[in-house]
């Protein structure tokens, strides 16, 4: 059972474009939505997270937008670069029960 | 430099051998995991240790065989495996997941089983 669905599953965008990817889920018991870049040949690392208490963060380039009643959340890449062409992993945490559920996967190539 | 070092980073191991994976990390953390990373799929959750207990697995073929000789420390131990096996393994730590929500991965050992 998939329990957060991300799309695309690859993403082609010039540089300074934006770049979209969007995770929807399932289990109204997530209360932490974080997001993992991962770079060839290295593990995934935390990127930008959000809890469902606000709407929109942002953290330079970065910004996650989230929707709680449509149970979806995305994620922005503003001016996007060649530097950001990695693979992006959606998440959503319970931490009631600390269990970590990642999406498929997006991954992202910025041409220069 | 996450913190979290796997070795070796590749392995490429024949169906009847025995190999181990080794995951050490140096950041404090209580909880460490192994996870599996094929292409196109999502991460899939292997084993969980909390303070050096298996508190997970998740249905995992008993021909992978985890070890956790303390908090520092993650082994998985690899027998009889299957062509199909043959993937990116990635350990990782936390402090509680359920406060953070923030794992701290190595970069892997990819496994290519023949």
């Amino acid at each position: 059972q998939q329990q957060v669905k991300q799309s695309p599953q690859s993403l082609i965008v010039q540089k300074g474009g934006i770049s979209i990817i969007n995770c929807a889920y399932e289990n109204t018991a997530f209360d932490y939505f974080p997001w993992y870049q991962q770079f060839p040949g290295k593990g995934p690392a935390l990127l930008i997270a959000i809890r469902p208490d606000v709407s929109e963060k942002k953290e330079g380039r970065f910004t996650i937008s989230f929707n709680k009643s449509a149970k979806q959340f995305s994620l922005h890449i503003m001016d996007s670069q060649p530097g950001d062409s990695a693979t992006y992993f959606c998440a959503a945490l319970s931490s009631n029960t600390g269990k970590l559920i990642f999406g498929q996967g997006t991954t992202l190539q910025v041409k220069p | 430099e996450t913190g979290v070092t796997q070795t070796p980073r590749h392995l490429v191991m024949g169906m009847t051998n025995k190999k181990s994976l080794k995951c050490e990390q140096h950041l404090g953390h209580n909880a460490m995991y192994w996870y599996k990373q094929s292409a196109k799929k999502p991460l899939e959750l292997m084993f969980v240790y909390n303070f050096k207990e298996q508190t997970e697995n998740n249905s995992v073929p008993s021909r992978f065989s985890p070890e956790c000789p303390n908090s520092s420390h993650l082994f998985l131990h690899l027998h009889t495996l299957q062509p199909e096996d043959s993937a990116l393994y990635l350990c990782a730590s936390s402090r509680i997941l359920a406060n953070t929500g923030e794992l701290f991965f190595g970069e892997g050992s990819r496994l290519t089983v023949l």
